[in-house]
């Protein structure tokens, strides 16, 4: 079934250390974002990237970091987690950078203790 | 900067209507974007406005004023299963999603 698959579906979490979320995409969109999503606040973007090979900062980049090697693949990186990260993140494609459907992953619920 | 007002919750009855409001600020404006997210589980797309006027789409329909940075989502004949938050969003002059903070909406027998 075509879609975008995130890994894992949850997380419990030591502060201080290094975890990558996964994403991954087969439907060949060119764009594909990250989200976290808090009680209360709108979905706020992390991360995103229009195409392979390139990616941009969002609203809510500090202590995060992406990659783009290729057109499938979009994993998002805390590199020394912290209490605050805890959320729930959302991975999203669309076809195209701009104002186009965005299609979501099921989530990955993230705890930082 | 930029903002996106929506009700925090609201109620109504299986069968009746509702309809959810959307008012925002932006820095430009693409196109106002309607998700449903049950709770638990990812945004799914509902409706895409761009132009001024009603888009109708079965059971639910979306309206834009683009002069009054207004939206709404009418939903018809109300069933459990639209119990769930709706998401507005609008595309800025950057492309970039604006994402308000969600209506929840519980549907009572």
């Amino acid at each position: 079934i075509a879609g975008i698959t995130q890994a894992p579906t949850s997380q419990i979490l030591a502060a201080g250390r290094r975890m990558t979320l996964r994403c991954t995409q087969d439907m060949r969109h060119n764009a594909m974002y990250w989200y976290r999503q808090d009680l209360g606040l709108g979905l706020r973007l992390i991360h995103y990237s229009n195409t392979a090979g390139t990616t941009g900062k969002g609203e809510v980049p500090d202590g995060y970091s992406v990659s783009r090697a290729n057109t499938d693949d979009f994993p998002l990186t805390l590199a020394s987690a912290v209490p605050s990260q805890t959320s729930v993140y959302f991975c999203a494609s669309s076809e195209a950078a701009d104002n186009t459907e965005a299609f979501f992953g099921q989530g990955t619920r993230l705890t930082v203790v | 900067g930029q903002n996106i007002d929506q009700p925090t919750e609201m109620t109504a009855t299986e069968g009746a209507i509702v309809q959810i409001n959307c008012t925002y600020q932006t820095s430009g404006f693409n196109g106002l974007f309607w998700y449903q997210q049950h709770a638990g589980e990812a945004p799914t797309f509902l409706s895409y406005n761009v132009l001024d006027g009603l888009e109708e789409k079965g059971r639910f329909s979306s309206f834009l004023s683009r002069s009054k940075g207004y939206s709404y989502l009418l939903l018809k004949e109300l069933q459990m299963k639209d119990s769930a938050s709706y998401l507005c969003a609008v595309v800025d002059s950057n492309y970039q999603l604006i994402w308000g903070a969600g209506t929840k909406l519980i549907i009572k027998p």
